[in-house]
């Protein structure tokens, strides 16, 4: 069965630094999402992507984030000057039309 | 605003049945969703129903929605020990897919 991969598993990043984070959804997939979840917190939306635009976005989502779909594969999240409360899993989503969505195993990103 | 809501811990026993339930506040909800999480991994998408539906049944799982409560419910026939996990119930919050989700439920099955 398809599935949607997140590279890295585990990436570990000095505050201030910027980190992209990757993922590969569903190759007949159009919508795509980035989650994240803090240690013991619940999962959070950030960002919603369709047709090579963001579609919706979450007050978490700020200018510190952006997101690319850069060759039609890949949907990557950037973060800029990463804080120490970036510190969380982060999971990328993908689906097909008025499909459920499609979670990979997520990146734990860890902020020194 | 939107808000799902769910009980943080649930002990059964091997082979007994277990009940998760979900309260959900936006009513304009289209499908509601159950995800399972265990210890490391990613959000495995166990069943969902569409918000027109009472019921779903898919093998040991059953899905009942209350929509004048907005009350959700995950039963699991026959727990068993690989059902340890944590459960997850989302609601598509809008046309875009947005996801609001639940707290998560901590099931433990013990022999």
């Amino acid at each position: 069965e398809p599935e949607v991969t997140q590279t890295p598993s585990h990436q570990v990043t000095q505050m201030g630094q910027e980190v992209i984070l990757r993922c590969v959804p569903i190759s007949n997939h159009l919508y795509f999402y980035w989650y994240r979840q803090i240690l013991g917190q619940k999962v959070e939306f950030l960002v919603s992507f369709y047709n090579n635009e963001i579609s919706e976005k979450s007050e978490i989502f700020d200018d510190q984030f952006s997101v690319e779909r850069p060759d039609g594969s890949n949907f990557t999240l950037k973060i800029r000057s990463t804080k120490l409360e970036d510190s969380a899993m982060y999971f990328c989503a993908s689906r097909a039309a008025d499909q459920p969505q499609h979670f990979g195993d997520g990146t734990r990103l860890s902020i020194l | 605003g939107e808000d799902v809501e769910q009980s943080l811990f649930l002990s059964v026993r091997e082979g007994d049945s277990s009940v998760i339930n979900c309260t959900y506040t936006d009513s304009s909800s289209t499908y509601l969703y159950w995800y399972k999480q265990e210890p490391g991994a990613g959000l495995q998408l166990l069943t969902y129903i569409f918000s027109n539906m009472d019921m779903k049944q898919d093998q040991r799982l059953t899905v009942l929605l209350n929509k004048k409560d907005k009350h959700l419910s995950l039963r699991i026939a026959d727990t068993q020990t690989g059902d340890s996990a944590i459960y997850f119930c989302a609601e598509r919050a809008d046309s875009w897919g947005k996801f609001q989700f639940g707290a998560g439920t901590q099931v433990v099955v013990t022999p």
